[in-house]
């Protein structure tokens, strides 16, 4: 049961103009959310977050956007340069029962950005 | 920044052999560390947390005695692949908590080929 997706595996945005991916998550109870940058044979890097307190977190081009009750949460890259090309990863978490946090990763999404 | 040093970044050995990857957090003290793998395509999966000083805890359907997990100090992990198999290989990742409280940082992952 994949509680974390991003449905579009790919996505290619021209040079300046904004990058939009998306993530959706199942589990009412996450109440944190990260977004995370991988480039091939690197681990991923934090990128931004935000909490569930929060429908919006910004730094410097990247924004993040939550909508809790679509449970939906969304990275703008604005404006998108060539070496914001990678996968992005969407993570979401809450407490467990056994009283600690698990983040869950979507499947990433590959960003390519044209020149 | 925050870094975390994984070690070996690729590896090859033989079926029936055992693998060591190191995790190190270089400029903080981690108590906690994660271990993922991501298999092709897919999201990174939580195989086990490892607290310094105690037991690791394993996730749901991860071989404890298969994955060994060893965090002997604030700043080092290690995960023992023993009697690897084909189907162990992977892309193996540490990542650990810190430094802020809901910061995590990644390694650079550990590329392993059973053959």
């Amino acid at each position: 049961d994949q509680q974390v997706k991003q449905n579009s595996p790919s996505l290619s945005v021209q040079e300046g103009r904004i990058s939009i991916l998306n993530c959706d998550y199942t589990n009412s109870m996450f109440d944190y959310f990260l977004w995370y940058k991988k480039y091939p044979a690197e681990g991923p890097t934090f990128l931004i977050s935000i909490s569930s307190i929060k429908d919006k977190n910004e730094d410097g081009r990247f924004t993040v956007f939550l909508n809790k009750s679509a449970k939906h949460l969304s990275l703008h890259i604005v404006p998108s340069q060539p070496g914001d090309s990678a996968v992005y990863f969407c993570a979401a978490s809450g407490l467990r029962t056994s009283g600690t946090y698990k983040y869950i990763f979507g499947t990433g999404t590959r960003l390519k950005v044209l020149a | 920044g925050a870094v975390v040093s994984q070690h070996p970044s690729r590896v090859i050995c033989k079926s029936g052999t055992s693998v060591k990857i190191e995790c190190r957090s270089l400029d903080f003290q981690a108590t906690t560390m994660f271990w993922y793998r991501q298999f092709p395509k897919k999201s990174l999966m939580l195989m086990a947390t490892s607290n310094e000083g105690s037991k690791a805890t394993y996730e749901q359907g991860v071989e404890k005695d298969k994955f060994l997990i060893n965090h002997a100090s604030l700043t080092l992990s290690t995960l023992t692949v023993t009697s690897a198999h084909p189907e162990d290989s992977s892309f193996y990742i540490c990542s650990a908590r810190g430094p802020s409280s809901y910061g995590y940082t990644f390694g650079s992952g550990t590329r392993l080929t059973v053959v």
